[in-house]
């Protein structure tokens, strides 16, 4: 079975600060992991998938297959990434499957 | 490219009725999938379709069914309604390419059960 924690419901920092989202997952073979972000009245996006090792929005993310965890991390908040944010993971890789199982989310709040 | 539509966007049943919501892929996709989303038990995969088979379904009972058509769209069906079904339901698409498989979502279809 695969499982997905996302330990923190809120997380609130202020503008400037740095951020880091936590993601741990359970999984026995070789796990896609992404993070999606949902901004206040806006459908559910693509943040960034760690296959593509890219930064988007000064967002970063590294697979830790040790302590399987994905964490997201930013140097530098801006007000404008208060929003909901879900790590997944998918085991297309072993399974060809692409059901994406979700984290609870956390939202982040960036206050001015 | 236009992003997945949903319709309705909002629905109002009562139990013992049944659902259908309807799903517009990204035009090229192939593959569509299909969440729950609800404040208990947040995002759950319920099933994907890819070339109008159903590959893969998740935990939920056999009143959840679905299918695609050859243009790729996809429906999916709520029959008996219980209270419980009151979610957002949320479709996404893919290339379905090895290398290009992000799953893009769709806005969501609100249903509440009366």
């Amino acid at each position: 079975a695969q499982r997905v924690t996302q330990p923190e419901k809120l997380l609130s920092v202020f503008k400037g600060a740095p951020v880091e989202l936590k993601c741990n997952y359970s999984y026995s073979g070789s796990p896609e992991l992404f993070w999606y972000v949902q901004y206040s009245r806006q459908r559910l996006q693509l943040l960034l998938r760690h296959i593509s090792r890219e930064s988007i929005k000064g967002f970063t993310a590294d697979l830790n297959k040790g302590e399987t965890s994905f964490h997201l991390k930013k140097p530098f908040a801006q007000e404008e990434d208060s929003a909901m944010y879900y790590c997944a993971l998918s085991g297309r890789r072993d399974t060809g499957r692409r059901a994406l199982t979700f984290g609870s989310g956390t939202r982040l709040q960036v206050q001015p | 490219k236009a992003g997945v539509t949903q319709t309705p966007r909002y629905l109002i049943k009562t139990r013992g009725q049944q659902v259908t919501l309807s799903c517009s892929p990204i035009s090229g996709h192939r593959s569509v999938s299909w969440y729950q989303q609800t404040p208990g038990q947040g995002l759950q995969f319920l099933f994907e379709y890819f070339s109008e088979t159903q590959r893969n379904k998740g935990n939920f009972p056999g009143r959840f069914s679905g299918r695609q058509f050859s243009n790729s769209r996809s429906e999916m069906n709520v029959s008996t309604l219980e209270l419980g079904d009151s979610a957002l339901y949320l479709c996404a698409s893919s290339l379905a390419d090895i290398r290009r498989d992000t799953q893009y979502f769709g806005p969501g279809t609100r249903l509440t059960v009366l």
